[in-house]
């Protein structure tokens, strides 16, 4: 079945610094991934939707100039928390779609998620 | 726009008893619908999903759901359930927007199974 990693699993910065997250189709060719959001016991909250060569689409409330999002290839995206502060602390969990593998638009295959420490 | 209620954040229960973990929908559009488990610290793994057809869909580990449309609810079931479902599980809602499909989640159940 289709597979999403996510590159670091784990990841513990300094404020201020700026953190790359990873996600990886591993055996498709994603033309849109998700970036989502989770913190401690609550749910999954949509950050962007990133397509392949374009720009990403922010959902409201999201700051763009804080949460880098890059869709350079069509296996990779690539999530920047920018000048991270403590409150950025998070689980962050990407999510893709295999439109051409033959799955419907409504499905989707999510990475095991980055934890995020920012001290 | 969709949103999505999960009507019990934590259900306790003990081990081999029946389950249910509720979710309700509500949406201007028709919706695909979800049930996702998540382990600690690991992301998301779809238990099942309904596009159409059969409202009674089953899925992986033992576990059911049955889309009701006029009650615009999509409860999730398994018959005995076992020390290790003990997981969040959430429910999701699936539908087209003007930019375009989107999923949104529950608050999410937690499910703790006793011995």
């Amino acid at each position: 079945g289709a597979v999403v990693s996510q590159h670091p699993s784990w990841v513990i910065c300094k404020s201020g610094t700026s953190v790359k997250i990873e996600c990886r189709s591993l055996d498709f060719q994603a033309t849109t991934m998700f970036w989502y959001r989770q913190f401690p016991k609550q749910s999954l909250m949509l950050m962007a939707t990133s397509n392949e060569g374009s720009k990403a689409t922010y959902e409201q409330g999201v700051e763009k100039d804080k949460f880098l999002i890059n869709h350079a290839s069509l296996t990779l995206s690539t999530l920047t928390v920018t000048s991270a502060h403590p409150e950025d602390s998070s689980f962050y969990i990407c999510s893709a779609r295999d439109l051409a593998g033959g799955a419907g638009e409504e499905t989707q295959y999510f990475g095991p998620g980055t934890r995020l420490l920012v001290l | 726009a969709q949103s999505v209620t999960q009507l019990d954040s934590q259900v306790p229960v003990f081990e081999e008893a029946p389950v249910e973990l509720r979710c309700n929908y509500s949406s201007s559009v028709s919706v695909y619908l979800f049930w996702y488990v998540q382990y600690p610290n690991q992301g998301l793994q779809l238990l099942l999903k309904y596009l159409s057809g059969s409202t009674l869909v089953k899925g992986i580990n033992g576990f059911e759901a049955e889309f009701n449309k006029s009650q615009t609810s999509f409860h999730l079931r398994k018959p005995s359930v076992h020390i290790s479902d003990t997981a969040e599980y959430f429910c999701a809602v699936s539908a087209g927007n003007t930019g375009g499909f989107k999923t949104i989640f529950g608050a999410g159940t937690r499910l703790f199974v006793k011995a």
